[in-house]
């Protein structure tokens, strides 16, 4: 199976600074790695994912890149906002019998300070 | 589109007893998963569903939990009986089967408590 591990736990940053949250995969055959953002009480969404056919993808404030060959990903957050304060879960994708598993981190919260 | 239902939003129980959960998917969505998220932790999976079949259980406790989705739409999670360890949020989550997305959907979960 696959295991994702998520670093750093806790990340506090200034409003308006940037942040970034890595994770690394054991399972070389993973090939999708989704972003989640979980707020508090309520249900994870996707914010950014990207294919392993692609190094870096950007959605406006939101980034991510991927290094296939140490098997680690990233989410870079710039310009911080208040409201981007929450939870973020890497996850990647396990390819096993047809079924499209993904496999997350521990998440890492994120509380950006005014 | 409706997104991902799931009822009851919060359970509390007693340990011993036994609970259910249901979730009802995006319609059109063939592949249902359900995931135990722990406080302070990722998704774990637990089960996954294509259509009313099972494609993935490795995680589940199958001493304990019980899963089935008869119909390939809605699907029901039980317990039974419960531990305290059991404590944490039941989420479920669906994706369309195909095409070329592998986003899942979550719903927002049931929380159980078990004292």
């Amino acid at each position: 199976g696959e295991n994702v591990e998520q670093h750093p736990s806790t990340l506090s940053v200034q409003e308006g600074d940037s942040a970034v949250i890595k994770c690394t995969y054991s399972d070389s055959a993973s090939n999708y790695f989704p972003w989640y953002k979980q707020e508090l009480g309520k249900r994870p969404q996707l914010i950014i994912d990207i294919r392993s056919n692609v190094g870096e993808k950007k959605d406006q404030r939101i980034a991510v890149t991927l290094n296939k060959t140490a098997k680690h990903f990233s989410l870079h957050i710039t310009e911080t906002q208040p409201e981007d304060s929450a939870v973020y879960f890497c996850a990647a994708k396990y390819s096993g019998a047809g079924s499209y598993q993904l496999t997350f981190g521990k998440g890492t919260k994120l509380s950006v300070i005014p | 589109e409706a997104g991902v239902a799931q009822s009851p939003r919060y359970k509390i129980i007693e340990k011993r007893q036994s609970v259910a959960f249901w979730c009802n998917p995006i319609s059109g969505h063939a592949t249902l998963y359900w995931y135990q998220q722990i406080l302070g932790q990722g998704p774990k999976l637990l089960i996954q569903f294509q259509n009313n079949g099972v494609v993935d259980d490795s995680q589940l406790p199958k001493d304990r939990f019980s899963a089935e989705r008869l119909k390939g739409v809605d699907s029901t999670l039980k317990i039974q009986p419960a531990k305290l360890e059991d404590s944490a949020v039941y989420l479920c989550a669906s994706s369309p089967l195909g095409g070329n997305t592998y986003e899942q959907y979550f719903g927002p979960g049931t929380r159980l408590t078990v004292t």
